[in-house]
């Protein structure tokens, strides 16, 4: 089955530093590749998507993603985080016939200190 | 535009009992999807419908159930409540565009307590 994979559970960051967070997702064929954020007591919003193309795909609040094929995955990055950061991350993916069915990793939890 | 809406935002039920969820898309979405969100098993694909039809359907008991209107409003049903309900679910809207290049805008959920 179809399944993603974020490593990190919980990260810890100061303020200023760099982030990336891993996500692979484990289906072969042709895949969308979203990340999500929730930040406390609000609802999910699309932080960034890719379906083709360019494999850098740039979101909002400064995110980036890379999807490289060969290693299934679809890294989140931010050259510096902020205290407004403080969220949970969600990369989730979905075939092209299956478009309403998103497939979720288990969310990293992004904690910056100020 | 107005955003992807559910009702009710908190529900308390007792073992046995049933709920029905609401949600309405977003204006022009005829896409909607369920999903349920716990702390153990993250956010979990319920159903997704089309069209008042029911498009997918995730790996859920028969509990579980859901309609879309004309309106393309859903609502899901929950029967025979179990404590493991609980729950917030979430309810995603999309454009639904023939290709499969859609994203899915979520509501603020109906965090449902079985006690």
């Amino acid at each position: 089955a179809q399944s993603v994979s974020q490593h990190n559970h919980h990260v810890i960051l100061s303020e200023a530093a760099s982030l990336e967070l891993g996500c692979n997702y484990s289906y072969g064929g042709t895949v969308n590749l979203f990340w999500y954020v929730q930040y406390p007591g609000q609802h999910l919003q699309l932080l960034l998507k890719y379906f083709s193309g360019d494999p850098l795909v740039k979101g909002i609040k400064g995110f980036e993603a890379e999807f490289i094929k060969s290693k299934f995955s679809f890294n989140l990055r931010k050259p510096s985080v902020q205290w407004s950061d403080t969220a949970e991350y969600f990369c989730a993916v979905n075939k092209p016939g299956s478009q309403g069915n998103l497939i979720f990793g288990k969310g990293t939890k992004l904690s910056v200190k100020p | 535009k107005a955003g992807v809406t559910q009702t009710p935002r908190y529900l308390i039920k007792t073992r046995g009992q049933q709920v029905t969820l609401s949600c309405s898309p977003i204006s022009g979405h005829r896409s909607v999807s369920w999903y349920q969100q716990t702390p153990g098993q993250g956010l979990q694909f319920l159903f997704e419908y089309f069209s008042e039809t029911q498009r997918n359907k995730g790996n859920f008991p028969g509990r579980f159930s859901g309609r879309q209107f004309s309106n393309s409003r859903s609502e899901m049903n929950v029967s025979t409540l179990e404590l493991g309900d609980s729950a917030l679910y979430l309810c995603a809207s999309s454009l639904s565009v023939a290709g499969g290049r859609n994203e899915q805008f979520f509501g603020p959920g109906t965090r449902l307590t079985v006690l």
